[in-house]
């Protein structure tokens, strides 16, 4: 069965960083673009970033752009956000979702648990 | 960026309703929305790709219609664990967006 779950989420001052993983299992990790969503408390869902199955290509929302990395260790099925430079407009529940082709459409099929981010002095 | 908007933002129904929720696209998308379901406090479950098209496992009283900018979720007969948010949101284009959710509430 395919999972998902992110790892690293706690609470950090504003201007600090925080590394988020997300580990998976059950599928063939190496073969999937991977994406992060994030979800600040009682508004909806924000998408952040993309990176494709091999690294070679990934895209931000402006709000993460130059502050937040994504990137993936294959070997390791997981994901990883370095969050950098954090303000308090960050804190939210952080997502990971798989990316998943059929035909033409790639959307997002399987998602983690989520973990919680709070920015605060 | 390409804007995404739901309506309504909340809805109240009660078991067996059938009700629409509506998702219009800033610019044409052709069908590549996709519209999912979140539960209070767990992560937003697929519904339907494509937008028309039942991820597997999804109940058929679940279905979505629509091109271009103009789309809509229906359920055609609410059951209790429906009852949740739902959100559209676009993959022709980076950034991908998401619509503002709409909360259906008993």
């Amino acid at each position: 069965q395919e999972q998902l779950a992110e790892f690293g989420g706690g609470m950090a001052q504003p201007g600090r960083s925080l590394r988020l993983s997300c580990v998976v299992s059950g599928f063939a990790f190496e073969t999937y673009h991977m994406n992060w969503v994030r979800q600040a408390p009682g508004k909806g869902l924000e998408w952040l970033a993309v990176i494709s199955h091999d690294g070679s290509n990934i895209f931000y929302a402006d709000s993460v752009k130059g502050r937040f990395t994504v990137y993936r260790d294959n070997p390791k099925n997981t994901l990883y956000f370095q969050m950098n430079s954090l303000t308090p407009e960050d804190t939210a529940v952080y997502f990971c979702a798989r990316e998943v082709r059929v035909q033409l459409h790639n959307f997002m099929d399987v998602w983690g648990k989520g973990t919680t981010v709070i920015v605060s002095s | 960026d390409i804007q995404m908007t739901q309506s309504p933002s909340s809805l109240s129904a009660s078991v067996g309703d059938r009700i629409t929720i509506t998702c219009r696209a800033g610019q044409d998308i052709r069908n590549y929305l996709a519209w999912f379901q979140q539960r209070p406090g767990r992560a937003p479950k697929s519904l339907i790709f494509g937008a028309s098209t039942l991820q597997s496992g999804v109940p058929s009283r679940f279905s979505g219609s629509g091109s271009g900018t103009d789309f809509t979720l229906t359920i055609s007969s609410l059951q209790p664990e429906d009852f949740a948010s739902y959100y559209c949101q676009q993959y022709h284009t980076y950034p991908l967006t998401f619509g503002g959710g709409t909360r259906l509430e008993i």
